[in-house]
């Protein structure tokens, strides 16, 4: 059973600063990675899909690198605003019926 | 991209009744829809999967006769939350993917339904 663990659970940090989330999981054999972006109380937006072939994507200022075979996948946000606040989720494709497995979420908040 | 409606986004309902919340895929065809649910500072669990034509298939755990899924159509998927309590309040989310495109694109989220059970 794939197991998606994020690391950190939450983050403060000033405006301005680089940030690096991390997304690990237990079983390498993936369709594709992606993370996602939720406000409180809110659904998803979808910000970077990684498929298993790939080994980076980039939007914006945000960047999402993939290693298959380490099981790891981290996302780079550049130079964070407030508007960045947050809990990003990472979630893996794999299995049979490509059901993605999401991690518990980074709670980021950037403050001025 | 893709969008997927969710609705209502918020319902408030007395314990004891039924509620049912509606996932629609607007501008393209989902034969799978997933159906989530996220706990306070938790990640979103899979509740099941929602099959056009066919029963869903739910997840262990998940009580199939408290959580009614039909999906009737290609992009209309429903669930209904039976006999509600407390402890049902929740945030559900609805997923699905442009099967057109193939099982391993990406997916696309509703803005999910914060039900209160009083």
């Amino acid at each position: 059973k794939q197991e998606v663990t994020q690391i950190p659970a939450a983050l403060s940090v000033p405006e301005g600063e680089n940030l690096v989330l991390n997304c690990s999981f237990t079983d390498s054999a993936i369709y594709n990675l992606q993370w996602f972006r939720q406000d409180p109380g809110k659904g998803l937006t979808s910000l970077l899909l990684i498929q298993s072939s790939q080994r980076e994507q980039t939007s914006g200022r945000l960047n999402a690198s993939l290693d298959k075979s380490s099981g790891r996948s981290t996302l780079y946000i550049a130079a964070s605003q407030p508007g960045d606040s947050a809990t990003y989720l990472c979630a893996v494709c794999s299995g049979g019926s490509y059901i993605p497995t999401f991690g518990r979420g980074t709670s980021l908040i950037v403050h001025p | 991209g893709a969008v997927v409606s969710q609705h209502p986004s918020r319902v408030i309902c007395k314990s004891g009744t039924s509620v049912k919340i509606e996932c629609r895929s607007l501008d393209f065809q989902a034969t799978t829809m997933f159906w989530y649910r996220q706990f306070p500072k938790k990640s979103l669990m899979l509740m099941a999967t929602s099959n056009e034509g066919s029963k869903a298939t739910y997840e262990q755990g998940v009580e199939k006769d408290k959580f009614l899924i039909n999906h009737a159509s290609l992009t209309l998927s429903t669930l209904t939350v039976t006999s509600a309590h407390p402890e049902d309040s929740s945030f559900y989310i609805c997923s699905a993917r442009d099967q057109l495109k193939g099982g391993n694109t990406e997916a696309f989220f509703g803005q999910g339904t914060r039900l209160t059970v009083v």
